[in-house]
């Protein structure tokens, strides 16, 4: 099955700065990659996600980019704010699969 | 709107008893996936359901089954529980299976 890998497992930064997160994912059929954000006892939510025809997308203060030929991709996020601090998921689903397999989150920590 | 409601949110059991879990989709939502979060740990797939029908089933043993109802609501069984069991159930529905929209979660303790 799929294995998705985080790196790394914590990130502390300095409020202002920018954090990016990487993953990394072994199956090439993939082709839907999201971001999940959750905060300490609350439900992950959706921050943003990107199909396997595009190379990057932005939301505001955050990104992410996709690089298929090395089964990678990384979550950016700039101007870091006390509230980004939370635990990041991302996920990958293959062709014809219906189950996201997600990694084991970054936990990312913005020092004010 | 509504988003996904999952139900009870804390259940405490002892060995060998069985659970039910329940999740009320986003409306017009036909999928719905239930996921296993153990602390620390990214959510493994437990089911996905798409119109009432089974569309995907994890590495998980048979003491665990689901359905979907008509109203495209969902239940999740647990049964002869094991103190491995205890995790956060979370329940997600979507449009098709992709972009998948979570509930709170029933934290389930097995002691």
């Amino acid at each position: 099955g799929e294995n998705v890998e985080q790196h790394p497992s914590t990130l502390s930064v300095q409020e202002g700065d920018s954090a990016v997160i990487k993953c990394t994912y072994s199956d090439s059929a993939s082709n839907y990659f999201p971001w999940y954000k959750q905060e300490l006892g609350k439900r992950p939510q959706l921050i943003i996600d990107i199909r396997s025809n595009v190379g990057e997308k932005k939301d505001q203060r955050i990104a992410v980019t996709l690089n298929k030929t090395a089964k990678h991709f990384s979550l950016h996020i700039t101007e870091t704010q006390p509230e980004d601090s939370a635990v990041y998921f991302c996920a990958s689903l293959g062709d014809g699969n219906n189950r996201l397999a997600f990694g084991k989150g970054n936990q990312v920590v913005v020092i004010p | 709107d509504a988003g996904v409601t999952q139900s009870p949110t804390h259940l405490i059991k002892t060995r060998g008893q069985q659970v039910t879990l329940r999740c009320s989709p986003i409306s017009g939502h036909k999928s719905v996936s239930w996921y296993q979060q153990v602390l620390g740990q990214g959510p493994q797939f437990i089911f996905q359901y798409y119109e009432k029908e089974e569309r995907g089933r994890g590495n998980f043993p048979d003491r665990f089954s689901a359905r979907q109802f008509p109203n495209y609501s969902s239940e999740l069984n647990v049964n002869a529980l094991l103190l491995g069991d205890s995790a956060l159930y979370l329940c997600a529905s979507s449009l098709r299976g992709e972009k998948l929209f979570f509930g709170s979660g029933t934290q389930l303790s097995v002691l």
